[in-house]
């Protein structure tokens, strides 16, 4: 069964202590990955696409990563601002609509 | 430029009753989902529109929702009669032209904020 697992299921942080999020995946066929924000009381943001193993893409204090089997959302140097739940999920070749969510991490930057 | 809107915001309704949700996407988005998220679960991808045509409905629970996109434009989704199960947070969000064709760059689905269904 296709699926998406996040880890740590909450993480707190001091202000200016950069960390990482973890996503791993098993999942028959990657389309893509991709790393939305959420905010409490609205909906997903998103961040970023990932296609293929190696690849990295950038965006402010953000950086993510793909392997094989799992991505890494690098935080550096968070602010308070950072603070969010942070959603992974992946886009099968089995499916051009479906698009499968992990449960995602809730982040807390304390200043 | 308008976002993707939803409505109402909050809807408590009794086990038994119908509801309709509304969702507006961006103007000229020819895609639109649905996704809900139970309590203490992830979002699970409810269906697609590419216009008012069903792409995938393969995540709708069950023949209690119904999911129309009248021209188009606007969704609707209406649960009836509704369950306590049901209870959660209905997503819609909405995409330009995916370009399936081949190995196609994700449009980014540009999501609402959301209707938190509660079922007494």
């Amino acid at each position: 069964e296709d699926q998406v697992t996040q880890s740590p299921e909450a993480l707190r942080l001091q202000e200016g202590e950069s960390s990482s999020l973890n996503c791993s995946y098993t999942v028959s066929g990657l389309r893509g990955l991709f790393w939305y924000r959420q905010d409490p009381g609205k909906g997903p943001e998103f961040l970023f696409t990932l296609y293929s193993a190696g690849e990295e893409k950038e965006k402010e204090r953000l950086k993510a990563t793909l392997t094989k089997k799992e991505s890494f959302l690098h935080i550096t140097a968070p602010k308070p601002e950072d603070s969010a739940t942070y959603l992974c999920a992946v886009r099968l070749w089995s499916s051009a609509s479906k698009i499968i969510f992990g449960s995602g991490t809730r982040l807390s930057i304390r200043p | 430029e308008a976002g993707v809107t939803q409505f109402p915001s909050h809807s408590v309704i009794e086990k038994g009753q119908t509801v309709t949700l509304r969702c507006d996407p961006i103007s000229g988005h020819d895609n639109l989902y649905w996704y809900r998220r139970v309590m203490g679960k992830e979002i699970k991808f409810l269906l697609h529109f590419v216009k008012e045509s069903k792409q995938d409905e393969s995540g709708m629970p069950n023949n209690r929702f119904l999911a129309e996109r009248t021209g188009g434009t606007y969704s609707t989704l209406k649960v009836q009669p509704a369950e306590l199960e049901d209870s959660g947070v209905y997503f819609c969000a909405s995409s330009q032209d995916q370009g399936l064709a081949g190995y196609s760059s994700y449009n980014e689905q540009f999501f609402g904020p959301g209707t938190r269904l509660t079922v007494l």
